[in-house]
């Protein structure tokens, strides 16, 4: 069975850096694409990036490119997600969750989640 | 960027009731459209891929229908346990956008 474990809730400071990561276990980590996904307090779900651990090839959707690196470490099945410098704008649920790959017409769903990160960013 | 909207944002129903959800996108997404359910404090969970396939354990009262722009999420019999938010997702393009989901709530 396909499980993703997340890091700990995070309590940050704004400017402060911060790397919060995805491990990967019950199935071969470098199969399946990792994607993440934001949840702002209230609000839906956004897209914001995805990896692919065998090649670490990365896509970023536009409103995150920039400020946020996504990244991944095969040899020990973890993916992460990282900024440099946090905003109290990110205060925010953070999942991750596998997607297969991609054909030319299209992409599978996201079949497998984490159980979620909460990063909350105050002064 | 492809759109998705639901409808409709929120809705009250019963137990045993039969409930629909819509999702609409902004173009032609052919059958790259998947539903998921979220409970308050807990991850999404895929119920709906290619937007009529039923992901595995997930019960037979829900089902997925529809192709091109207008997709549809029917609950045949509402549970206490249906009781969430629900949304959809077009995995068309590669990070595909989610709708801004449908949360059930309990008349």
């Amino acid at each position: 069975e396909v499980q993703l474990v997340q890091s700990g809730a995070e309590v940050k400071k704004p400017g402060e850096s911060l790397k919060i990561s995805c491990q990967g276990y019950g199935y071969s980590f470098t199969r399946y694409w990792i994607g993440w996904v934001r949840q702002m307090p209230g609000k839906g779900l956004e897209w914001m990036g995805i990896i692919y651990p065998a090649d670490s090839a990365t896509r970023y959707s536009p409103s995150f490119q920039g400020q946020v690196t996504i990244s991944a470490d095969k040899s020990i099945s973890t993916a992460y997600l990282q900024w440099s410098s946090l905003k109290a704008s990110d205060t925010a649920m953070y999942y991750c969750a596998t997607q297969g790959y991609c054909t030319s017409t299209g992409c599978p769903a996201l079949d497998s989640w984490g159980q979620g990160t909460l990063v909350t960013v105050s002064s | 960027d492809i759109q998705m909207t639901q409808s409709p944002s929120s809705l009250s129903a019963s137990v045993g009731d039969r409930v629909t959800i819509t999702c609409r996108a902004s173009q032609s997404i052919s059958s790259y459209l998947n539903w998921y359910q979220q409970k308050p404090g807990k991850a999404p969970k895929l119920l709906i891929y290619a937007a009529s396939s039923l992901q595995s354990g997930v019960p037979s009262r829900f089902s997925g229908s529809g192709s091109g722009t207008d997709f549809t999420l029917t609950i045949s019999s509402l549970q206490p346990e249906d009781f969430a938010t629900y949304y959809c997702q077009q995995s068309y393009t590669t990070l595909g956008t989610f709708g801004q989901g449908t949360k059930v709530e309990i008349k």
